[in-house]
């Protein structure tokens, strides 16, 4: 069966400081991953997906099919990136998302 | 452009009564889902459709039902509520079953049954 595993519920860190917000999945085909962010007050949105190899707002994903992990990373992490991230598999028409972590940037 | 729109955003229900969160979407998007976030939990799917008069079940169809009459609407059925519904609720859409991975969510809405 397919899983999204997200280990951590709860991310603090300064600003400034590199930020991995960790993803692994389970799933026999061939994967279709995507991180989705919640700011405060905000929609559920789309941040990246791993197809495009795209980099938005400093973002970046990369993903592992040995470690079966998608992990989230930006390196120098800002104010602003305080907010609940989720990380998603597509199979199919079906999505399933992660528990979600919540990161705090300490100014 | 409203997106996607959920009604109501809180509701209180008492055990076994019954009730319908509405959403609409102006997108033109042929795929609609509805999730189920409990506290701690990832969403879960409930039911989708991929286009009106086509629905499907997810993860966690039982206690509810949907209907698709036109693209623009996906109401979602609470028939017999009971605590175990209390949830927060979010419907979303996408153009082609989220190939771009893109799904577009409403605001939620946050049930309680009591």
């Amino acid at each position: 069966a397919q899983r999204v595993t997200q280990p951590e519920k709860l991310l603090s860190v300064f600003k400034g400081a590199p930020v991995e917000l960790k993803c692994n999945y389970s799933y026999s085909g061939s994967p279709e991953l995507f991180w989705y962010v919640q700011y405060s007050r905000q929609r559920l949105q789309l941040l990246l997906r791993h197809i495009s190899r795209e980099s938005i707002k400093g973002f970046t994903a990369d993903l592992n099919k040995g470690e079966t992990s998608f992990h989230l990373k930006k390196p120098f992490a800002q104010e602003e990136d305080s907010a609940m991230y989720y990380c998603a598999l597509r199979v199919g028409n079906q999505f399933y998302f992660g528990t979600g972590t919540s990161l705090t940037v300490i100014p | 452009n409203a997106g996607v729109t959920q009604t109501p955003k809180f509701r209180i229900l008492k055990i076994g009564q019954s009730m319908t969160l509405q959403c609409t979407q102006d997108m033109n998007h042929n795929y609609m889902y509805w999730y189920r976030q409990d506290p701690g939990m990832g969403l879960k799917l409930i039911y989708y459709s991929v286009g009106a008069g086509i629905t499907d079940k997810g993860e966690v169809p039982n206690g509810y039902n949907v209907s698709r009459s036109t693209t623009e609407d996906f109401p979602l059925r609470l028939e017999l509520a009971a605590p175990s519904q209390t949830s927060v609720y979010f419907c979303a859409s996408s153009s082609s079953g989220g190939a771009t991975g893109e799904l577009f969510f409403g605001e939620g809405s946050r049930l309680t049954v009591l």
